[in-house]
């Protein structure tokens, strides 16, 4: 088992460019989430998406969307990226069962907007 | 609003000895806590969780306490060895709702 992948590893942005930040899980989890992690911080939930077809926004859902393409995937999509978006990003699963709560995080892409 | 916080940001201990990482809580509604460990360059990797009905929970050389007339939570590492070093954040699940991360303590062993 790989866990959950994420692609790519480092990323470089110019202002108001676009990306596409892909992660996937093979542990046949139900929930999928985004998070960031900026310096000196913990990690802050993006998006979240508990089933396969839905999603929900999580503390700072602004300047990104996301799809949950299928049970396997989540991508987290940048339409206008900005400065403020460098951050290193974290893509995890978990069973999401009440007597289950453990997130398995992938390894993070670091993304820096110049 | 509400959160979960660390009552230090780095920790600094000697190979060996025994290590305790703190975290407080604001919400009494908060049914469980899981400690993370994040080394460098990594995701964050799950070492031990604990319910709100139980006060301690052990696992190999970790063990948390939960208090909760206070809303303190601890992290101890016994016999702390140089691949404990890392970043650790406790995190709190409320309800049905996803989880919540503090900011992390840094824990830094000397040899």
């Amino acid at each position: 088992n790989a866990g959950v992948t994420q692609t790519p590893k480092f990323q470089v942005l110019k202002t108001g460019q676009s990306m596409t930040l892909q992660c996937a899980q093979d542990m046949n989890h139900n929930s999928m989430y985004w998070y960031r992690q900026d310096p000196g911080m913990g990690l802050r939930l993006i998006y979240y998406s508990a089933s396969e077809g839905t999603t929900d926004k999580g503390e700072v859902p602004n300047g990104y969307n996301v799809s949950r393409l299928n049970k396997r995937e989540f991508s987290l999509r940048l339409e206008s990226a900005a400065p403020s978006q460098t951050s290193v990003y974290f893509c995890a699963s978990s069973e999401m069962d009440r007597s289950v709560y453990e997130q398995y995080f992938g390894p993070g892409t670091r993304l820096t907007v110049t | 609003g509400e959160s979960v916080g660390l009552h230090l940001p780095t920790l600094s201990v000697q190979e060996g000895d025994n290590s305790i990482i703190n975290c407080a809580y604001s919400n009494s509604a908060s049914d469980y806590f899981i400690w993370y460990k994040q080394e460098s360059g990594k995701g964050p990797q799950f070492i031990i969780d604990i319910r709100s009905n139980m006060d301690k929970r052990q696992g190999q050389r970790v063990t948390v306490l939960l208090n909760k007339t206070v809303k303190h939570l601890s992290l101890q590492i016994a016999a702390t060895q140089p691949g404990d070093s890392a970043v650790y954040f406790c995190a709190e699940i409320r309800g049905n709702t996803p989880l919540v991360f503090g900011k992390g303590t840094r824990l830094s062993v000397i040899a």
